[in-house]
């Protein structure tokens, strides 16, 4: 069945440093694939996405590309911030306009 | 810029109190959703409404209901609150299109029962 696997966390890092964080994906056909980030006590918000194979979504630094030799659609940023402290969420859109989440991966970034 | 409301940030209620949770959109979403959001658990789907009157169970619907009466708002009823429903409560919409579907999220309801 569908699914979405992240990278467990928490994932801590110092400031300045690269991030990755794993997803990868089950699904039929071609999902559109997305990353949300929930700041601490808020919502979630759309972070990034991709439609089709090879896209790059980017935003705020981060960016993911769409693989689908791999399934995959890893976030990363070049140099990540105190503020970027956070919990990521992978996701892929399924049947019935739901999506399919991720367990969520907590970053904490140290100055 | 779209916006999801909910009614509370904060919300404390008694065992076997019945709760309401609102929420409310602003960009003419056909879908919207409520989710619970636990730690270790991720999220998970409570119910879902494709359209006024409309709703479909998710993955954990025991113990609450829904009712979608205008397009913009959602409620979600807890008939007769446990403490088991302590958790943060995330309301979301989306459009109803083929796909790229994404959910707008509100902030969030923490409700706290005792």
């Amino acid at each position: 069945g569908n699914s979405v696997t992240q990278m467990e966390g928490p994932v801590t890092l110092s400031e300045e440093a690269f991030l990755t964080i794993n997803c990868t994906y089950t699904a039929t056909g071609y999902p559109s694939l997305f990353w949300y980030v929930q700041y601490p006590g808020e919502g979630l918000q759309l972070l990034l996405k991709a439609t089709k194979a090879d896209d790059k979504g980017s935003n705020k630094g981060f960016e993911a590309t769409y693989r689908k030799e791999t399934t995959s659609f890893h976030l990363e940023k070049g140099s990540v911030q105190v503020s970027d402290s956070a919990v990521y969420f992978c996701a892929h859109d399924g049947s019935n306009y739901q999506l399919i989440w991720g367990a969520g991966t907590k970053l904490i970034i140290k100055p | 810029d779209v916006k999801v409301t909910q009614s509370s940030r904060y919300l404390v209620k008694r065992t076997g109190e019945k709760v309401f949770l609102e929420c409310v959109q602003d960009m003419d979403h056909e879908n919207m959703f409520w989710y619970r959001q636990d730690p270790g658990l991720g999220l998970r789907l409570i119910y879902f409404s494709y359209d006024v009157k409309m709703k479909e169970k998710g993955d954990i619907p025991e113990g609450y209901s829904v009712s979608r009466e205008k397009k913009e708002r959602f409620s979600l009823i807890l008939e007769s609150a446990s403490t088991n429903q302590t958790s943060m409560y995330l309301c979301a919409s989306s459009r109803r299109i083929v796909q790229g579907y994404e959910q707008y999220f509100g902030p969030g309801t923490r409700l706290t029962v005792t």
